[in-house]
């Protein structure tokens, strides 16, 4: 079974387009975060929540809007697409915040045309 | 705040070459320290980590990491790397609620 995981595993749209990224763990672990990967491979966190609550929430545009239904999934809204988001999209799930090791998706690549 | 940087953007090795993967963080307190392997394609899994005690930590696929507090360091090694060890290697440091990761080092291992 599949710790995290995310969907789609790939997403092409075009500029403008509202999309979401759907995350759920089955670890029953309590904190998920969203994470963005760029073409260099440079990883930054973009949000994390623990307990469903919104607990990092970087410099992030507010076209962008992640939503915790509950503690197993951390999905991720985002409004009117601009090239510059296309990068992988990964979502991870730990156990407390920030000292324990985390488990990470598959990623999602978003292309924007 | 913290940060983590990783020495070399681009190795590159040919199989049986010993390896080693420089990092440093900088933060005041205490941390624990972890190293991922992203293969091609693919997310991003657990090598090893190092929370207390013996600051020689020995992880999965052969590799190893030291801890040395005086350098804020951290470094990842291999004595003989594989062709199948080519991928993105990145350190993360936690302190408090923050979980940092380093810009990460690619990998590319020649057969």
């Amino acid at each position: 079974d599949t710790a995290v995981s995310q969907t789609p595993k790939y997403l092409v749209t075009q500029m403008g387009n509202d999309k979401s990224i759907k995350c759920e763990q089955n670890l029953g672990h309590d904190t998920m975060y969203w994470y963005k990967q760029d073409s260099k491979k440079f990883l930054k966190i973009m949000f994390s929540y623990n307990n469903k609550e919104l607990i990092i929430n970087e410099t992030v545009p507010n076209r962008f809007s992640p939503k915790s239904p509950d503690k197993a999934h951390l999905n991720l809204h985002i409004n009117s697409l601009e090239l510059g988001d296309s990068a992988v999209y990964f979502c991870a799930s730990s156990q407390g915040l920030g000292n324990q090791p985390q488990h990470f998706g598959d990623g999602t690549r978003l292309s924007i045309l | 705040a913290q940060s983590v940087s990783q020495h070399n953007h681009h190795v590159i090795l040919s199989e049986a070459a010993s390896l080693e993967l420089g990092c440093n963080y900088s933060y005041g307190g205490t941390v624990n320290l972890f190293w991922y392997v992203q293969y091609p394609g693919q997310h991003l899994q657990l090598l090893l980590k190092y929370f207390s005690g013996d600051p020689l930590v020995k992880g999965i696929k052969g590799f190893e990491a030291e801890f040395i507090k005086s350098k804020f360091s951290f470094n990842l090694r291999k004595p003989s790397v594989q062709w199948s060890d080519t991928a993105e290697y990145f350190c993360a440091v936690t302190g408090g609620q923050n979980f940092v990761f380093g810009p990460g080092t690619r990998l590319s291992v020649l057969p």
